[in-house]
């Protein structure tokens, strides 16, 4: 089975310029999580999916960043316009709706660097 | 504010060693989580731990959840080289996982 990919791996863009990042889920996992590490600070969380709903996006930084998941499948999250201060790696991560135990699957990041 | 942290920072110890890092936090978790990350990966999911006081063994690793769900710790015993790389912890509450910053164990040959 397929884990969590994302798209691209690595991204250097400059300030101003508009970024999109892909999340592909493990197939049939309902929730959907994104989450950024910037340097030198713990990964935190940004928003969660459930199919196509945005379930909580209480950790967005602002409204440069706009997540989508239409048909609740993949998702997006573009930042636009970039800032340097959006420089990190972002993660994604998926689980299935129903859980026994809280687990989540991550993807391998996307590392952006805003020049 | 972080609510989770991790102790200590870095660990570098010789192979054939025991290690411990610590999770602490001021909060109360449903559960708590503990990852690995290695280099241009993503965190990949070593334990969950639900209970308080609750153990769990994975080989040569042990995981214990405090009484109170607020912190946690991974041992790990006769540390071998394959155990390199950045420990994570993670509380969970309604499915939002908030991180420590991370433990960098090295075990050298």
């Amino acid at each position: 089975e397929a884990g969590v990919t994302q798209f691209p791996s690595h991204s250097v863009i400059e300030k101003g310029q508009t970024v999109t990042l892909r999340c592909d889920p493990i197939s049939g996992h309902d929730n959907l999580y994104w989450y950024r590490r910037v340097m030198g600070k713990e990964i935190k969380f940004l928003l969660h999916f459930v199919k196509e709903s945005k379930q909580d996006e209480s950790g967005m930084p602002n409204n440069r960043f706009l997540a989508e998941r239409t048909g609740g499948t993949y998702s997006t999250l573009k930042v636009q316009p970039a800032e340097l201060e959006d420089s990190g790696v972002y993660f994604c991560a998926s689980s299935p709706l129903f859980l026994t135990q809280e687990t989540q699957y991550f993807g391998p990041g996307t590392r952006l660097l805003v020049l | 504010t972080q609510l989770l942290e991790q102790s200590p920072q870095f660990l570098s110890i010789q192979e054939g060693e025991n290690l411990t890092v610590y999770c602490n936090s001021s909060s109360v978790f449903s559960s708590l989580q503990w990852y690995r990350q290695e280099p241009g990966e993503g965190p990949v999911l070593l334990v969950t731990v639900v209970t308080g006081g609750e153990v769990k063994k994975l080989k040569r690793l042990t995981f214990q959840f405090g009484d109170a769900r607020k912190d946690s710790s991974l041992h790990i015993t006769a540390a071998q080289p394959g155990d390199t790389g950045l420990y994570l912890c993670a509380g969970s509450n309604d499915y939002k996982l908030s991180f420590g910053a991370g433990t960098t164990v090295t075990v050298r040959a």
